[in-house]
């Protein structure tokens, strides 16, 4: 069964720490998203890449920073976590041809 | 800009009654268009997609949607809904130049009453 996994479903975290959101797929995907998502908002993305070490702003970028060391693997960095980061984190996936996105089951992440 | 309107954030049904759930594109060509669905505290299930060719697509859990381009909707409809349906659904689209890089609607809330 092809997956998107996200390492954690809830997390707590006090303002200033810098946090670290881990996703990883194991379809080959080329394409790996970041989106937060927030009652009333919908999703938000913050980042994306398009291969290995490449990537690109989405809409709400500010706060955040990203890694893609390897093809599989997407992180999303809160370099200093503030309360208004507090969201639901969903890590999202898919191939260079498009088709639509595979999503991870979501980061519920609190800072404090 | 291309952009995705689900006009109802929230809708009630009961149990066995029909459901549409509406969505409206702005593009100026045809997009790709899907549907998800998120149950509560889980992430994004794909439903449906809708490249090209005919324009009533089956997807899973025994929903259906259909392009109309004159009127730059993709309705999901479902002829009977299940308690298990209760969820948040998600229109969303790409575009032919960019079709990476989905858009999504805000969403609409679905309660199902038994």
């Amino acid at each position: 069964d092809v997956k998107v996994t996200q390492s954690s479903r809830y997390l707590v975290k006090r303002t200033g720490e810098k946090v670290f959101l881990e996703c990883v797929q194991d379809m080959d995907h080329e394409n790996m998203f970041w989106y937060r998502q927030d009652p009333g908002l919908g999703l938000r993305l913050i980042y994306f890449s398009y291969d290995v070490k490449m990537k690109e702003k989405g809409d709400i970028p500010e706060g955040y920073s990203v890694s893609r060391e390897k093809k599989e693997r997407f992180s999303l960095i809160l370099e200093s976590a503030s309360t208004n980061q507090t969201s639901m984190y969903l890590c999202a996936s898919s191939a260079a041809t498009g088709g639509g996105y595979t999503f991870g089951s979501g980061t519920r992440l609190t800072v404090v | 800009a291309q952009s995705v309107t689900q006009p109802d954030i929230h809708i009630t049904v009961s149990e066995g009654a029909s459901l549409e759930l509406r969505c409206n594109y702005s593009y100026g060509a045809t997009p790709y268009l899907f549907w998800y669905v998120q149950s509560p505290g889980q992430g994004l299930q794909l439903l449906l997609k809708y490249f090209s060719g005919d324009t009533l697509v089956q997807g899973i859990k025994g929903f259906e949607a259909e392009f109309k381009r004159s009127q730059s909707s993709f309705n999901l409809r479902k002829p009977s809904v299940h308690w298990s349906d209760a969820a948040e659904y998600f229109c969303a689209v790409a575009t032919l130049y960019n079709t990476d890089k989905l858009i999504f609607g805000t969403g609409t809330r679905l309660q199902v009453f038994p």
